[in-house]
């Protein structure tokens, strides 16, 4: 059971916009940065937001990421069948001194 | 470009010690840039962060796994590893080993893990 509560599923439309929710407490997403990380079955997680809406290079501009008091969302545009996978958000944890993952969401793009 | 690469055997017993080694290549764990950690995904479940070292030893594990497991580095090697002990089924996963940012920046931490490793798969049976 993550600190981090993330819906275990979300679905949408090719080319539509879905948002996924991560909440948190104030020991971990009130008082630190957010990050968000895309995982395909059977290969290396990728980081797609760090400092809650920065981009590494590479990863495009559908994806972006905001934060609100104690709650972080990813928002993907122009959804893509090469979206389907597994999101994670991720941050550091004041009370648990390490980092922390949420549950992970699924995406399904229909 | 940095590469991170498990290794460690893929069956063990229960109540045996799991064992894994991270072997770092494209940059260098003396730096003192990064720390570095690992995380896990037993089967049909979600990612689990287990923890982190940086290169003078200091580590940062989640509590409940901490009073098992076990995280150094091994900076004249360019590796850092993993030691879970006393393991039942429950420790069955994917292992990744990653490189993390980890940093007070202003008035917050902050903490992401921009490289991961390819993972090792480790079962635990008898």
């Amino acid at each position: 059971q993550s600190v981090l509560t993330q819906p275990p599923s979300v679905s949408a439309a090719p080319g539509q916009k879905v948002t996924i929710s991560c909440s948190g407490t104030v020991s971990n997403i009130g008082n630190n940065y957010v990050s968000w990380y895309q995982h395909l079955p059977g290969t290396a997680p990728k980081l797609l937001i760090y400092d809650n809406s920065l981009r590494p290079s590479g990863i495009p501009a559908r994806f972006s990421g905001s934060k609100s008091v104690t709650s972080a969302t990813l928002d993907i545009t122009g959804l893509q069948t090469g979206d389907e996978a597994d999101y994670y958000c991720g941050t550091w944890d004041d009370s648990l001194n390490t980092g922390v993952l949420g549950g992970g969401t699924k995406l399904t793009v229909l | 470009q940095v590469q991170l690469q498990e290794s460690g055997p893929g069956l063990i017993k229960p109540s045996e010690t799991l064992s894994l080694t991270c072997t770092v290549s494209g940059d260098s764990i003396s730096s003192g840039i990064h720390y570095w950690g690992w995380a896990r995904q037993p089967p049909g479940k979600g990612l689990e962060w287990i923890g982190s070292v940086y290169n003078s030893g200091t580590t940062h594990k989640n509590p409940t796994l901490k009073s098992r497991i076990s995280i150094s580095v091994h900076t004249p090697e360019n590796e850092f590893s993993l030691k879970v002990r006393s393991v039942t089924a429950t420790d069955t996963a994917v292992y990744y080993c990653a490189r993390a940012r980890f940093g007070r920046g202003t008035n917050a931490y902050f903490f992401s893990i921009d490289v991961w490793g390819k993972g090792a798969t480790v079962t635990v049976s008898s």
